[in-house]
């Protein structure tokens, strides 16, 4: 079973900044199967990011992810206040695994 | 409007079976995957099985496995999870979500593109 290891555990960021958030994979993922899910308190999870790097429907372009492999990157290029909150990465190529999540908040 | 209702928040004891269920409608529910995921209070999210409504094809994370049973009847586009005997442990936040087909090597399923809004599950003698 894949495990996928998300780094940091908390981020403490202001609005306007840029967040970096990564996940790693214990093995290589096929064919970049990885996906990221927002979730807010008391919310179902919304899924982000497919395919390693392509936006799902009505997601704005603040976000974005890339990488390959075994390390990936999703990246908010100007924090607004609704962004804060939980993320996971998720890998499907091989059964489906999450990482354990990334808290943003607001520093 | 493509969406997932799930049932409402349940009260069981230990020991107790259980049966959830979700139902989708806006969209051809044989042709998507239904998987099950669970969030303990305070925690992360773990995927638990899934299942392919057209022809029941079903999979389970090892985790669970033997654990719970998902299954589904595309005749009123609903799936389900079950429980035989619940645990304490058992507590908990359990989401259905839909996911697309991909085909590598053989069917397999995408990421969850549309989530249900959780059926709280709560065990406590």
């Amino acid at each position: 079973e894949i495990v996928l290891t998300q780094s940091p555990g908390t981020l403490s960021l202001s609005p306007g900044e840029r967040a970096t958030l990564s996940c790693r994979a214990s093995q290589s993922v096929s064919s970049s199967y990885l996906a990221w899910y927002q979730q807010k308190p008391g919310q179902a999870p919304r899924l982000l990011i497919y395919g390693a790097s392509s936006r799902a429907t009505g997601i704005p372009d603040r976000f974005s992810g890339s990488g390959s492999g075994t390390d990936f990157t999703l990246t908010i290029s100007r924090l607004e206040p609704e962004d804060f909150a939980v993320y996971y990465c998720q890998q499907y190529g091989s059964s489906h695994t999450f990482g354990q999540g990334t808290k943003l908040e607001i520093k | 409007e493509v969406q997932l209702v799930q049932s409402g928040a349940e009260v069981k004891k230990p020991g107790e079976s259980l049966k959830i269920s979700c139902k989708g409608s806006g969209y051809s529910f044989t042709s998507y995957w239904i998987g099950w995921v669970r969030q303990m209070p305070g925690k992360g999210l773990e995927w638990m099985g899934i299942i392919y409504p057209g022809d029941s094809d079903t999979r389970y994370s090892p985790s669970f496995q033997g654990q719970v049973t998902i299954s589904a009847d595309k005749s009123i586009s609903t799936a389900y999870l079950q429980w035989s005997s619940l645990k304490a442990s058992d507590t908990a936040m359990y989401y259905c979500a839909r996911a697309g087909v991909l085909w590598f090597g053989e069917r397999t399923f995408d990421a969850f593109d549309i989530w249900g809004q959780g059926t709280m599950v709560t065990v406590s003698s």
